[in-house]
């Protein structure tokens, strides 16, 4: 069975300082892992994902992830906030159509930008 | 229509009574899945379909919810005697298949109070 932890419900940084977003995940397989951000009144959207190779992931607006298989472990990252960076994210994880196709998320942190 | 389209966007009903809630997936789109957000908390998988194949009801949380799909067109979720518990905003997602990598395209949900 699969499952996620976001540390931190809620995130407060300064506009132009680093965001980091943390996730760790529980898998018995090799995982694949996504983070989605869901704007105010709007739907999820994927923001980058990894599945196999490159353990660096870059996604939309700059951000970025890495997947660390040692410490099961997937945080998002992104050098310099801005205001519209300002979003609830959640990370989630999937195992391959054997294991079941379900796409288990985590409770989600929301950001919050500074001005 | 260009993205997953659901309705209503928002619901208040009395406990006791029935809802449905209705889901457009992507034209084309295969899987279609379906999440509850409850307040403060993360996305809750409650039933997948794939094509013609028997669907994934494993997140269903009581026989009072149900949910069909025709072919791969509109799907229908529905809730008998609701209760207080069952507030929640309803999420509906499609994707092209059920290959473990691809992304899920959310809509933007149907938000059920029940008083």
């Amino acid at each position: 069975a699969q499952s996620v932890t976001q540390l931190g419900s809620h995130v407060s940084v300064s506009e132009g300082a680093l965001v980091l977003l943390r996730c760790n995940y529980s898998s018995s397989v090799p995982p694949y892992l996504f983070w989605y951000v869901q704007y105010p009144n709007q739907g999820l959207q994927l923001l980058l994902k990894y599945t196999t190779g490159a353990t660096l992931v870059k996604g939309i607006n700059g951000f970025e992830a890495e997947f660390k298989k040692s410490e099961t472990s997937f945080h998002l990252t992104k050098p310099s906030a801005h205001m519209s960076d300002a979003a609830e994210y959640f990370c989630a994880v999937r195992g391959d159509v054997e294991y079941g196709n379900k796409l288990v998320f985590g409770a989600g942190t929301i950001l919050r930008v500074k001005s | 229509g260009a993205g997953v389209s659901q309705s209503p966007s928002n619901k208040v009903t009395e406990k006791g009574k029935d809802v449905e809630l209705r889901c457009d997936p992507i034209s084309g789109h295969t899987a279609l899945y379906w999440y509850r957000q409850r307040l403060g908390q993360g996305l809750e998988f409650l039933i997948y379909f794939q094509g013609n194949s028997a669907p994934d009801k494993s997140g269903l949380p009581s026989d009072r919810f149900s949910a069909e799909r025709t072919g791969e067109s509109v799907s229908t979720l529905t809730i008998q005697r609701t209760q207080q518990e069952d507030s929640a905003v309803y999420l509906c997602a499609s994707s092209l298949g059920l290959a473990p990598t691809g992304e899920l395209f959310f809509g933007e949900g149907s938000r059920l109070t029940v008083l």
